[in-house]
């Protein structure tokens, strides 16, 4: 397996705190990516990063925000979290990006009550 | 905006014989690469099988095989001689290049014995 550590693993919490999860790999990957996943969408990309400090946009990332201090650690923090945000969170990363394959890490199950 | 469907949202094959999933991606681009991903019961994201759009040689692993239609934008998962740890969540998911990994909405198999 892909060196990828996610915590939490599982979380609750209510609606309006502050969430962050963090995504650690030891494979000194340059990529590195959080999606979502939820029944009917299969995995949406929230944001990913290319390097150090150069993080982007996905598809669904309002509402979140990410930092990458460290090449192995990438966190995805929800500043006030919302019902709709409720979700399984995965982390990926591969070497190269493009034509390299993602590996995912276990994911983090996540309510917001 | 590239897409990708997968029609089928549950499918059931018996031990032992052959099933094919079927997925369909829309683009403009030439040169991509293209997954198939399993996701069983642990929630794990396992690549199982990968094509390059240029190579007009189908993909095969073992016992997954893909039907790449380039023309046709298919790209199809067939998994022969069927067992019980193959039922799971299957994703197709499309990488252009320069791009980032798209995800189809996922078809879970179950394998009876």
């Amino acid at each position: 397996d892909a060196g990828i550590t996610q915590s939490p693993r599982h979380k609750v919490t209510e609606t309006g705190t502050p969430v962050t999860l963090r995504c650690h790999q030891t494979e000194n990957h340059r990529y590195m990516y959080w999606y979502r996943q939820d029944p009917g969408h299969g995995l949406r990309l929230i944001h990913y990063s290319y390097g150090v400090k150069d993080t982007d946009k996905g598809e669904v990332s309002d509402g979140y925000s990410v930092s990458r201090s460290k090449t192995e650690d990438f966190l995805l923090t929800l500043e006030s979290a919302t019902s709709s945000q409720t979700s399984v969170y995965f982390c990926a990363i591969s070497r190269q990006g493009n034509n390299q394959p993602q590996h995912f890490g276990d994911g983090t199950r996540l309510s917001i009550l | 905006a590239q897409t990708v469907t997968q029609s089928q949202p549950e499918m059931s094959v018996q031990e032992a014989e052959t099933v094919t999933l079927s997925c369909t991606y829309d683009t403009s681009e030439s040169d991509y690469y293209l997954f198939w991903y399993k996701q069983p019961p642990s929630r794990q994201m396992i690549l199982v099988i990968r094509q390059e759009a240029y190579k007009q040689q189908n993909a095969t692993e073992n016992r997954f095989s893909v039907n790449f239609q380039k023309a046709a934008k298919s790209f199809s998962l067939k998994i022969s001689d069927s067992q019980l740890g193959d039922a799971a969540m299957y994703f197709c998911a499309y990488y252009p290049q320069g791009g980032k990994l798209i995800f189809g909405q996922g078809t879970e198999l179950s394998v009876k014995p």
